[in-house]
């Protein structure tokens, strides 16, 4: 079974630093890109970044609002994928959800979800 | 504001079919990228409905359809039943923003 787990958030001041990890299972994380989508509580979908297969270069791409603060990352040896985010903003309060992109089908699809992990920027 | 754009809301009586827009441009839709849908039940992760712009993953109820013309494309939902409340997205690529774009989601109520 495919399973995407979140970990990492919590409560942080504006200007701090968290890094949240997603741990998967169930299937060949080094054969699939990951994507990161977060949610602020009420509001839509909104697309953070993505990291590629390591065959693709494991290089990363990120929205304008994260790009310079956010960095993503990934262990293939361990299954895990990391969002580093810097100089938070109380904007940047939200449910952060990382998913598994479908290759193969183009545009950054995502199939498999994981539950979310919030993060709460505040003083 | 979205890059993709959808109507906030749509609601319809049991058994009935309802349709939710998605709205793009020449910089995603038209440019031939495809476009995902996926349902958000409250409390919940989304979950992939439809890929690529008219295929269901395995499990996925075929009262579902997906469809693309040109800058738009649209979620139909045949034999609307109570368990279809929920919020819908659309998403797809684009290459002015170079990366995913979704839309602003659409509220399905079942009257």
């Amino acid at each position: 079974e495919v399973q995407l787990v979140e970990s990492g958030g919590g409560l942080v001041q504006p200007g701090r630093s968290l890094r949240l990890s997603c741990t998967a299972s169930g299937f060949s994380f080094g054969d699939h890109s990951v994507s990161w989508v977060r949610q602020a509580p009420g509001k839509g979908l909104e697309w953070v970044g993505f990291i590629r297969r390591k065959s693709n270069g494991a290089t990363a791409d990120y929205a304008a609002s994260v790009k310079g603060r956010f960095s993503i990352s990934r262990d293939d040896s361990k299954s895990i994928a990391y969002l580093q985010m810097n100089s938070l903003k109380v904007e940047d309060t939200a449910f952060y959800y990382c998913a598994r992109v479908m290759e193969g089908v183009v545009g950054i699809a995502v199939d498999y979800w994981g539950r979310g992990t919030l993060v709460t920027v505040s003083s | 504001q979205s890059v993709l754009s959808q109507p906030p809301s749509v609601s319809g009586a049991p058994g009935q079919t309802v349709t939710i827009s998605c709205t793009g441009s020449s910089s995603n839709l038209g440019a031939g990228y495809g476009v995902q849908w996926y349902q958000q039940l409250p409390g919940t992760a989304p979950k992939l409905l439809i890929y690529a712009n008219n295929n269901r993953p395995s499990g996925v109820s075929d009262r579902l359809s997906g469809s693309k013309s040109g800058t738009s494309a649209s979620l139909a939902i045949t034999g609307l039943q109570a368990e279809d409340e929920a919020d819908y997205y659309c998403q797809s690529y684009d290459r002015t923003v170079s990366g995913s774009v979704f839309g602003g989601g659409t509220k399905v109520t079942v009257l």
